[in-house]
């Protein structure tokens, strides 16, 4: 599996946009990029997950450049709300749902209001 | 429609002891996985059960244990805790015979203590 390297932590004040940069540089062909959010005491929840170029949802965007050696994940006028831990994942074929998970450490984002 | 759900939400133990938590998946899902998280860490990948079967299998010894019923839920068994148990402990539900990228839902979790 791709080892991931993600910031341990990062503060950003609340309404600004905020870019976590993730760096896996051994990611296979197969490989999608996945993003998890985790508040205390609280699971995982999935927030966007992308193979190559863009890709936005309702909560964030995905940057994922040609060679794939990095992600960006981008949180758009973030809040109070958005401090959480952000893991980045890589994965191994796209039935990524049902393969086992592997977490590094994540960000630790912290809003400052 | 209720998510993952997850039993007990606190557990106390001693050294010695043996534990089991309880996962119910969300509907519709037929697989659960099992993860433990220590403080100030990312989770960890104990074991997957399918078909009251196990599917995967992480880098845990076989004090860790689990079982999947036929309504899909699961229990994760710890025997012979040790003080290096204490964490929390994540079901996450999928579904497997559904196809292609599914994700993984992720219960509250059992916050396990063992002193």
């Amino acid at each position: 599996l791709a080892k991931t390297t993600q910031p341990i932590s990062m503060d950003s004040y609340e309404g600004q946009e905020v870019n976590i940069t993730c760096s896996h540089n051994n990611i296979a062909t197969n490989d999608y990029i996945t993003w998890y959010q985790q508040f205390p005491s609280q699971g995982p929840r999935f927030i966007i997950q992308g193979y190559k170029t863009k890709v936005t949802n309702e909560v964030a965007s995905l940057f994922i450049p040609a060679d794939r050696k990095s992600s960006t994940l981008s949180l758009p006028r973030v809040s109070l709300s958005d401090t959480a831990v952000y893991y980045c994942l890589v994965g191994d074929d796209s039935n990524f749902g049902n393969e086992k998970l592997t977490f590094g450490t994540g960000t630790r984002l912290t809003i400052i209001p | 429609d209720a998510g993952v759900t997850q039993s007990p939400t606190h557990l106390i133990k001693t050294r010695g002891q043996q534990v089991t938590l309880r996962c119910s998946p969300k509907s519709g899902h037929d697989t659960v996985s099992w993860y433990q998280q220590a403080l100030g860490q990312g989770p960890q990948f104990i074991f997957q059960y399918y078909e009251e079967e196990e599917r995967q299998r992480g880098n845990f010894p076989d004090r860790f244990s689990g079982h999947q019923f036929p309504n899909y839920s699961s229990e994760l068994n710890v025997n012979a805790l040790l003080l290096g148990d204490s964490a929390l402990y994540l079901c996450a539900s999928s579904n497997l015979a559904g196809g292609w990228d599914n994700e993984q839902f992720f219960g509250p979790g059992t916050r396990l203590t063992v002193l």
